[in-house]
């Protein structure tokens, strides 16, 4: 069974400035997807990233960004120019990308803080 | 187009009580997931349906938990004889086909199921 690890259960970061989440993960599969989540106190989950594992580039949406290491089975997310908006709970995930499995593997995320 | 919509947002119940939890898919998708969150963990898959079919129920615990997604209305999450340990956010995510096709998951707010 997959399993997603995130080592740092808390994170805080100065306005404007970087931060970068942990994520590692365990599978014997060598085609899959990678999520970084979000989710504010209203609670709904929000995808940040999403990593194909066949894909060697980096995903970037604005200022997130991911560094996909495949043969280490790490994922981490890369916040730039942090926002105060930002501040969240932030969830890596796993999904097999074989035949008949669709869900997503959660690790226990990491609060994330953002200093004014 | 609205978002996944689920409801409760919170709903209170006493040991041996049940427990409905609602989820109204964003309109045009036919693939509904349910997620259980425990207090500072990650997302645990339930079980995945389509429409009047479960297709993948191996997070579902095998008693008193039951999932349907009717042909009209929306995908209805069941606990029946709640305990203490039931307590904890349910959420429902939903996607126009499967997660391997490239399908983007929506999620929504939530359900915060609490047994007294």
């Amino acid at each position: 069974a997959q399993t997603v690890t995130q080592s740092q259960p808390e994170m805080s970061v100065q306005e404007a400035e970087t931060v970068t989440l942990s994520c590692t993960y365990d599978t014997s599969e060598s085609d899959y997807y990678l999520f970084w989540y979000k989710q504010p106190p209203s609670r709904q989950m929000i995808l940040v990233i999403r990593q194909e594992a066949y894909k060697q580039q980096n995903a970037t949406e604005n200022r997130f960004s991911v560094n996909f290491q495949k043969a280490a089975k790490s994922f981490s997310l890369k916040i730039s120019d942090s926002q105060l908006g930002d501040a969240a709970m932030y969830f890596c995930a796993y999904r097999s990308a074989q035949g008949g499995s669709e869900k997503l593997v959660f690790g226990k995320g990491t609060k994330l803080t953002v200093n004014p | 187009n609205a978002g996944v919509m689920q409801n409760p947002r919170h709903l209170v119940r006493r040991r041996g009580q049940e427990a409905r939890l609602r989820c109204s898919p964003m309109k045009g998708h036919s693939h509904v997931y349910w997620y259980r969150q425990l207090p500072e963990e990650g997302l645990k898959f339930m079980v995945y349906l389509q429409k009047e079919n479960i297709i993948d129920e191996s997070g579902m615990p095998k008693e008193r938990f039951s999932a349907e997604f009717p042909k009209e209305g929306p995908s209805i999450l069941r606990i029946q004889q709640v305990v203490r340990g039931d307590s904890a956010a349910y959420f429902c995510a939903s996607s126009r086909g499967t997660a391997r096709s490239g399908e983007k998951l929506f999620f929504g707010s939530g359900t915060q199921l609490s047994v007294l």
